[in-house]
């Protein structure tokens, strides 16, 4: 079974655009993650999707965003970056959204904003 | 809120030797999951092992194996015969609240030839 796939797997922006990031779970989960990853704050969780619908969101600025569609990839949308915004971006799936369901990571996209 | 504190920013051993790695967390929850995981050069975080906290069994994975002391909040990690590709970031991480995974700073551990 394919893991958890990420794209693009680096992207480069300057401050000011906007960025979407995709993720595709692995076949038959429902949920997905999101995770924002910095030296400085290491990981830190920014919301979960589990059937189309934001389920929990994480102490971020509304300029994060994302949706999930019927077949569970989702997207994060940034907007209006900052240099802060650099990072890596890591996705993870589950089967479910209970706290019992294992998280797996995709290869992460590093964003790097200028 | 959840806390997860890992005390060792790195640790480097031999081959072959035996190694741990602490964990300490902080919950008002008696319901939750502990989980290690895994982040090599590559950046792609993986499972090493996971512990359901209603389970008194300590949980193994071949060479990999956890101390879990619920009343003193404390979760470590043994690696048994390291490798050299064990090499890597380790994190421990809570799962038990609605913000997803909490995770630990991160433990840098190498192996050495």
């Amino acid at each position: 079974k394919a893991g958890v796939t990420q794209t693009p797997r680096y992207l480069i922006k300057t401050r000011g655009q906007q960025v979407t990031l995709s993720c595709s779970p692995i076949s038959g989960h429902r949920s997905v993650s999101w995770y924002q990853q910095t030296p400085g704050q290491g990981l830190q969780f920014l919301f979960e999707y589990f059937s189309e619908t934001q389920r929990n969101k994480g102490n971020f600025p509304g300029r994060f965003s994302g949706r999930q569609f019927s077949n569970s990839r989702s997207e994060m949308n940034v907007s209006t970056l900052e240099l802060g915004d650099s990072a890596l971006y890591l996705c993870a799936s589950s089967l479910g959204q209970g706290r019992s369901d294992t998280q797996y990571f995709g290869p992460g996209t590093r964003l790097t904003v200028l | 809120a959840q806390t997860v504190t890992q005390s060792q920013p790195e640790m480097s051993v031999q081959e072959a030797e035996t190694v741990t790695l602490s964990c300490t967390y902080d919950t008002s929850e008696n319901n939750y999951y502990l989980f290690w995981y895994k982040q090599p050069p590559s950046r792609q975080m993986i499972l090493v092992i996971r512990q359901e906290a209603y389970k008194q069994q300590n949980a193994t994975e071949n060479r990999f194996s956890v101390n879990f002391q619920k009343a003193a909040k404390s979760f470590s990690l043994k690696i048994s015969d390291s490798q050299l590709g064990d090499t890597a970031m380790y994190f421990c991480a809570y799962g038990g609240g609605a913000d997803g995974l909490t995770f630990g700073k991160g433990t840098h551990l190498i192996i050495q030839p």
